[in-house]
């Protein structure tokens, strides 16, 4: 069935750091892919999006971009900070008119100064 | 926009008890989806409705689970007789799918403790 995979955590990161997580998707229609974060103690909230191959979502100085060859969505920040210490999830929808979200497990990212 | 809200945001109770939690989405947002998740998992799909129809329920959506939107705008999930597999955080989300906008809003959550 449809499945979304992330690299599991915990990554613990120094701050300005690079990072990188790592997500691939079963390729099942043509899905819009998504990363979600959820701060300690607060709701999930929409990080980024992209709808089609080759999109690049972009937001707080993440980046992701949709490989339709390689069926990936990573995650990448050049320089995180202590605040960007969140749980991240990657999702993707199914496309067309089905538009529950399928969601990895998530990856928790702690970030020390 | 004021956001999605959920009511109450914690709920403990008894094994074999019902409880209901309610969603308000986004106003003038026409999909409304719910969502569990356990600890260290991500959010799974339960059931969506756009406007007052129930359009889809997952397998994970027992007899024991309904769901209503019965004008289309705010929505209920009931558990009856819980379980202490049902402990979980209960997410809601809503989207305005009509005009081809895809992401979904979600929720605080309601933490639900089943004893």
């Amino acid at each position: 069935g449809d499945s979304v995979t992330q690299m599991e955590g915990p990554v613990t990161l120094s701050e300005e750091a690079c990072l990188t997580i790592n997500c691939t998707y079963t390729a099942t229609g043509y899905p819009s892919l998504f990363w979600y974060v959820q701060y300690p103690g607060e709701g999930l909230q929409l990080l980024l999006k992209a709808t089609k191959a080759d999109d690049k979502g972009s937001n707080k100085g993440f980046e992701a971009t949709y490989r339709k060859e390689t069926t990936s969505f990573h995650l990448e920040k050049g320089s995180v900070q202590v605040s960007d210490s969140a749980v991240y999830f990657c999702a993707k929808n199914y496309g067309g008119s089905q538009g529950n979200l399928i969601f990895g497990k998530g990856t928790k990212l702690s970030v020390k100064p | 926009d004021t956001g999605v809200s959920q009511d109450p945001r914690h709920k403990i109770t008894k094994r074999g008890q019902n409880v209901t939690f309610r969603c308000d989405p986004i106003s003038e947002h026409n999909r409304l989806y719910w969502y569990r998740q356990t600890l260290g998992q991500g959010p799974e799909f339960l059931t969506y409705f756009q406007n007052e129809a129930q359009l889809e329920k997952s397998r994970l959506l027992s007899d024991r689970f309904s769901a209503e939107r019965p004008k289309g705008s705010f929505s209920t999930l009931e558990i009856q007789r819980t379980e202490q597999g049902d402990s979980a955080m209960y997410l809601c989300a809503s989207s305005p799918r009509d005009r081809g906008e895809e992401t979904q809003y979600f929720g605080p959550g309601t933490r639900l403790l089943v004893l």
